[in-house]
């Protein structure tokens, strides 16, 4: 099974429309991510959470919410979808302290807002 | 400011040939982390490594090696004897220690091995 899984993996939706992304780990990580990307371009990061009872805003935080449901779980919604958040998103965990220092990506979740 | 350039935007070359993704970064901090990640034409992203700014030791894992030099901000990723699974878009990315939550992309290079 893959350490981190996302659902869905594709989604289309309207402007408008309240969505919720998942993601799920079996890596026992502390530090979860959600990142997108656009085409042509690197990862941005939305938010992070260092513990579930740590949320933090990323770069881009402005029009996302996130839940730290369990420190396996961490959901990113967007709360009235529109066009530009029309992307390619990543779940990631980390334990970069460990000596093996490693992020362990999820396969990704493609969204269209139309 | 922080930033990270991958110059290469496309390279092409012939299986089992060597090849060189360069990245160069900015940045004022004296204690920084330095990511290379790798992306398959299926999507996913997959973590190769991180190296801190104090060990400039460069890195050997099977066919992929890391030059890391800090006299010209540069971490170089050379993949030896290259091979179709090789192709991807491959990036370069930096973050100031201990904040996980700044970690700047570049903007990648594509790499294509051609059989």
């Amino acid at each position: 099974d893959a350490d981190v899984t996302q659902t869905p993996r594709n989604r289309i939706t309207k402007t408008g429309k309240r969505i919720m992304l998942e993601c799920s780990q079996t890596k026992g990580h502390d530090r979860m991510y959600w990142y997108r990307q656009d085409p042509g371009l690197g990862l941005r990061l939305i938010y992070y959470s260092f513990d579930v009872k740590d949320i933090n805003k990323g770069e881009i935080s402005d029009g996302y919410s996130v839940s730290r449901q369990a420190q396996a779980k961490f959901s990113l919604s967007l709360e009235s979808a529109i066009p530009n958040q029309t992307a390619l998103y990543f779940c990631a965990t980390s334990d970069l302290r460990a000596p093996e220092e490693t992020q362990y990506f999820g396969p990704g979740t493609r969204l269209l807002v139309l | 400011a922080q930033k990270v350039t991958q110059a290469q935007t496309e390279i092409s070359v012939v299986e089992k040939e060597d090849v060189t993704l360069d990245c160069v970064y900015e940045t004022r901090d004296t204690t920084y982390y330095l990511f290379w990640y790798k992306q398959p034409p299926s999507g996913e992203l997959v973590f190769l490594i991180r190296r801190n700014s104090f060990d400039e030791q460069n890195e050997i894992s099977g066919r992929y090696s890391w030059n890391f030099q800090k006299s010209t901000s540069s971490f170089n990723f050379t993949i030896t004897a290259s091979q179709v699974v090789d192709s991807a878009v491959y990036f370069c990315a930096l973050s100031e220690a201990g904040r996980d939550d700044k970690i700047i992309f570049g903007k990648g290079t594509r790499l294509h091995i051609l059989p």
